[in-house]
């Protein structure tokens, strides 16, 4: 079993709608994740962030944790074409400790 | 603005070869990072480093070497290359000071070629 796990899509959705994206981990050590954004041809850039478990927001994007289920979400609200994107979810056991990155999902949002 | 860069985008070596793989940053990060991206498998780290000299190996190093001479620069070395080093190869680099996010900067990375 993969230590992170995330439906690689790709997920298509017309302009507007809610999006969820999602990744479980099998690791309960896991206290920081992450959200990270990949457009083509760039390396990845870093769009939220939470410590331990609850929500977070930030603009159009909330993101989840849910550590008893080892589950987190990324959901993007009134999705743009502009969010085209995979998303690559991460994860560390503490401050400075390395990350574990889920494989990404693949989002179009169709205008 | 958070800049790294990295050597080439596109890259075709034969089997054998020696393979060099460069990375700058110039925001004075102590950390940097190498991975490779595959599809299904994501980001897998193959060395990191947390100080000039200083390497460490991640959780894929074999048939890779690394050298940090300058604090500034990260080089990627495939001694002798083969066809399943065929990747995308991503720098990364953060540091210490980042807080609690631990933000890694990526470049854009390297798409290698093996024959």
């Amino acid at each position: 079993q993969k230590e992170v796990e995330q439906d690689p899509g790709p997920l298509s959705v017309p302009e507007g709608a809610i999006v969820s994206l999602n990744c479980t981990y099998s690791n309960s050590a896991f206290q920081y994740f992450m959200w990270y954004r990949q457009y083509s041809r760039k390396g990845p850039e870093l769009l939220m962030y939470t410590y331990s478990s609850g929500n977070k927001e930030d603009g159009r994007f909330t993101a989840q944790v849910d550590k008893s289920s080892k589950y987190i979400s990324l959901f993007i609200r009134d999705s743009q074409p502009s969010d085209s994107a995979t998303y690559l979810c991460a994860m560390s056991r503490g401050y400075g400790q390395n990350f574990v990155f889920g494989p990404g999902t693949r989002l179009s949002v169709l205008p | 603005d958070v800049k790294v860069t990295q050597s080439s985008r596109y890259l075709v070596k034969r089997t054998g070869e020696k393979v060099f793989l460069e990375c700058v940053q110039d925001m004075d990060h102590e950390n940097m990072f190498w991975y490779r991206q595959d599809p299904g498998l994501g980001l897998r780290l193959i060395y990191f480093s947390y100080d000039v000299k200083m390497k460490e190996k991640g959780d894929i190093p074999e048939g890779y070497s690394v050298s940090r001479e300058k604090k500034e620069r990260f080089s990627l070395i495939l001694e002798s290359a083969s066809t399943n080093q065929t990747s995308m190869y991503l720098c990364a680099s953060s540091s210490l000071a980042g807080g609690p996010s631990y933000e890694q900067f990526f470049g854009p990375g390297t798409r290698l070629t093996v024959l």
